[in-house]
């Protein structure tokens, strides 16, 4: 059984850094073609692809925030850490991860419930 | 970096009516990285299609995606009342790993 969950805290100030880690089981992220995403969704919008990290620990970001991200895993713990600096009351959203399968849907099959974080001074 | 622009933003439709929602993409998009996904209020996501035309585990097959190119298509045969929910588009740009996803549309009740 596959299950994701975000923790993090609920709480950021303006200019600080956010991280949040992705503590997930059912699957191994040493396996080829796993991967895991970040998307976000801020209250009453889209959802946002932000970043991800794959199986040989390649990673990638979105074009409009990568500057800001930083994605990383360890493997031992089944954990997937995303940090998001200089956050703005922008960054305010519900934050998601996501397992990828490239060999079979290729697309986020597996969510976790997502961990609303607030950017309020 | 592809843009997916969702149409109609909103649908009006009763229970039983045909649902047909739109995804373009600003440029050519391999049919296999496009995807459909639900979402309901306060839940994740769903995955619904995969490979444009896919469905994914125990999705009803009144659901059904086609398209290619820069044009896709999800399909609701008869609308349920479960069935109602946001609908969002996904691709993954070819030769690349960026993903994105459209704006949304609103399948609401009339």
């Amino acid at each position: 059984q596959v299950t994701l969950r975000e923790s993090g805290p609920a709480l950021v100030k303006p200019a600080q850094t956010l991280t949040l880690t992705c503590t997930f089981s059912g699957f191994s992220l040493s396996t080829s073609g796993m991967c895991v995403s970040w998307i976000r969704q801020p209250p009453g919008k889209a959802l946002e692809w932000l970043a991800l990290i794959d199986w040989d620990d390649d990673k990638y970001y979105s074009t409009s925030l990568k500057t800001r991200l930083t994605i990383s895993r360890d493997t031992s713990k089944n954990q997937v850490v995303l940090t998001v600096t200089n956050m703005d009351p922008a960054d305010t959203a519900t934050y998601y991860c996501a397992r990828i399968r490239v060999d079979d849907s290729g697309a986020p099959d597996y969510w976790g419930q997502g961990i609303l974080v607030t950017v309020s001074s | 970096e592809i843009v997916l622009t969702q149409s109609p933003g909103t649908l009006s439709l009763s229970p039983g009516d045909r649902a047909t929602l739109s995804c373009r993409a600003s440029q050519s998009v391999s049919s296999s990285l496009l995807a459909w996904y639900q979402q309901k209020p306060g839940q994740a996501p769903r995955l619904l299609i995969y490979g444009a035309s896919s469905r994914a585990t125990d999705i009803p097959d009144r659901f059904s995606g086609s398209g290619s190119g820069t044009d896709f298509t999800l399909t609701v045969s008869s609308l349920e009342p479960e069935d109602f929910a946001v609908y969002y588009c996904y691709c993954q740009q070819y030769g690349s790993s960026l993903r994105t996803f459209g704006q949304g549309t609103k399948v609401e009740v009339k």
